[in-house]
C-alpha cells in the first residue's frame, strides 16, 4: 500500500523560482491537506481540500496556491519562492464525512530550502 | 475557530520514569475528534490514537494511556516506564467544523520528549 506519496523529497530553490509539490493518495480519501512544519511552530495548515475541484485556505496560505483537479492528487505551488518558505512540507489525507472521520495519513515530507 | 495548546515545549525524563504530555483544546463544535501523533527523529508522523467527543472513556495501549476530560477540554497522554525509543516530538490534533461545510485538522506546536538512559 502506497498510502500518501509526496514528490520530491528534497529541493533547493533560488529566491524567485517557482515549483510544484505533488501529493498523491490511493485511499480514495475526500480530504487532503498541506502543512508546513517549522521549528517550535508545530504543523501549520496551508491549504486543504474537501473534495475534487475544491480548495480552501488554512492558517498560513499566503505565497502558496493549490489545485485538486483529480481526487487522488493535491498540488502545492510556490509561484515566487522566498527564504521564509524554507520548511518541511507535509501532505495528508483523511476520510472525513459526518459523522465519521479517520485519522490523517501523512506523506514522508518534503524538505524545501530557498536560498 | 479551533485551537490546540501543548504548553510543554520540551520534557526530559530518565528512562523508566512516567511522563504525561498535556493537551488542551478549544472548539465550538459539539462533535469533534482528537488525535495524538508521534514524530520520531526520522521525521515521519506516526498516528497513535483517535478519540471522538462522545467517548470519554480513558484508553490504555501497552505503556501508553490517554485521559480525555471534556469538562476541562483536555486530552492528556501518559507514557508509563518510558524508554529511549519514546524520544520524539508528540503532537496533539483536533478535527472540528471550520464553517462553510468543511472540517479542519489543527495541530498543537508539539512537545519534544527526551528520554535519557
Amino acid at each position: 500500500n502506497a498510502g500518501v506519496t509526496q514528490t520530491p523529497k528534497f529541493r533547493v530553490l533560488k529566491t524567485g523560482q517557482s515549483m510544484t509539490l505533488l501529493c498523491a493518495q490511493d485511499m480514495n480519501h475526500e480530504y487532503m491537506y498541506w502543512y508546513r512544519q517549522d521549528p517550535g511552530m508545530g504543523l501549520r495548515l496551508i491549504h486543504y481540500s474537501v473534495g475534487e475541484g475544491t480548495t480552501a485556505k488554512g492558517e498560513v496560505p499566503d505565497g502558496y496556491n493549490v489545485s485538486r483537479l483529480k481526487k487522488q492528487n493535491f498540488l502545492l505551488g510556490l509561484e515566487s519562492a522566498a527564504p521564509s518558505q524554507t520548511s518541511v512540507y507535509f501532505c495528508a489525507s483523511s476520510y472525513d464525512t459526518t459523522p465519521g472521520a479517520t485519522e490523517a495519513f501523512f506523506g514522508q515530507g518534503t524538505r524545501l530550502t530557498v536560498v | 475557530a479551533q485551537k490546540v495548546t501543548q504548553a510543554q515545549t520540551e520534557i526530559s525524563v530518565v528512562e523508566k520514569e512516567d511522563v504525561t504530555l498535556d493537551c488542551v483544546y478549544e472548539t465550538r463544535d459539539t462533535t469533534y475528534y482528537l488525535f495524538w501523533y508521534k514524530q520520531p527523529p526520522s521525521g515521519e508522523l506516526v498516528f497513535l490514537i483517535r478519540r471522538n467527543s462522545f467517548d470519554e472513556q480513558n484508553e490504555i495501549s501497552g505503556r501508553y494511556s490517554w485521559n480525555f476530560q471534556k469538562s476541562t477540554s483536555s486530552f492528556n497522554f501518559t507514557i508509563t516506564a518510558s524508554q529511549v525509543v519514546d524520544s520524539a516530538v508528540y503532537f496533539c490534533a483536533l478535527r472540528s467544523y471550520s464553517g462553510a461545510g468543511s472540517y479542519q485538522l489543527t495541530f498543537g506546536k508539539g512537545t519534544k520528549l527526551s528520554v535519557i538512559p
